[in-house]
């Protein structure tokens, strides 16, 4: 089974913290996503990376940053957290097809609450 | 417009009864489409995934999909109360690099009762 895993299931940090959302996936994946979900708004994706030190924006990338050194982790990191990035972080993988056939796959999600 | 459409709902359903969700999308070079489950406070789940039109089955589940009408669903035969959750379209971007990113619906609450 793929297997995606994130740091932290729970969050709560001060406005102005730095903040780092760690996600690990076991499945040689190339593709690696972080999402944002919001009650409304839906899944909205901040940042994509298909390759090891290759990232590219999502929809939403003001205020977060990216980093993979290695394929199978992918960091989300807020650099000055404010009230507005509370909020449920999904990270997901997948494999990288010309095809399209890209089944992505979930960890269990971040709740992070900036205070 | 917006590029994934689903009805929100509520759609209640009773249990034992055929649940049927549906998806619209506006990117006619979209070649894959899936569908994830949500429960309450937990992630998206995949369930199904479709590439070509017509029909796949998988247990209860069938996903539909018509290209020339831009239009996926899902039915859920023998819906049961551990079906209620939100159910997630998604469909791939075409294009460019866009290799894998996907383009989420708001979502469908399904509720299944007893």
């Amino acid at each position: 089974d793929v297997k995606v895993t994130q740091s932290s299931r729970y969050l709560v940090k001060r406005t102005g913290e730095k903040v780092f959302l760690e996600c690990v996936q076991d499945m040689d994946h190339e593709n690696m996503f972080w999402y944002r979900q919001d009650p409304g708004l839906g899944l909205r994706l901040i940042y994509f990376s298909y390759d090891v030190k290759m990232k590219e924006k999502g929809d939403i990338p003001e205020g977060y940053s990216v980093s993979r050194e290695k394929k199978e982790r992918f960091s989300l990191i807020l650099e000055s957290a404010s009230t507005n990035q509370t909020s449920m972080y999904l990270c997901a993988s997948s494999h990288r097809l010309a095809g399209g056939y890209n089944e992505q796959f979930f960890g269990p999600g971040t709740r992070l609450t900036v205070l | 417009q917006k590029e994934v459409e689903q009805n929100s709902g509520p759609l209640s359903v009773p249990e034992g009864a055929i649940a049927s969700l549906n998806c619209t999308y506006s990117d006619r070079g979209s070649q894959s489409f899936f569908w994830y489950r949500q429960y309450s406070g937990k992630s998206p789940e995949l369930i199904m995934s479709i590439y070509s039109n017509g029909d796949k089955e998988d247990g209860r589940f069938t996903a539909q999909l018509n290209k020339a009408s831009q239009y996926v669903s899902l039915l859920i035969r023998d819906s049961q109360p551990s079906d209620s959750a939100t159910y997630l379209c998604a469909v791939n971007r075409a294009g460019g690099t866009s290799y894998g990113k996907l383009t989420f619906g708001q979502g469908t609450i399904l509720t299944v009762h007893p």
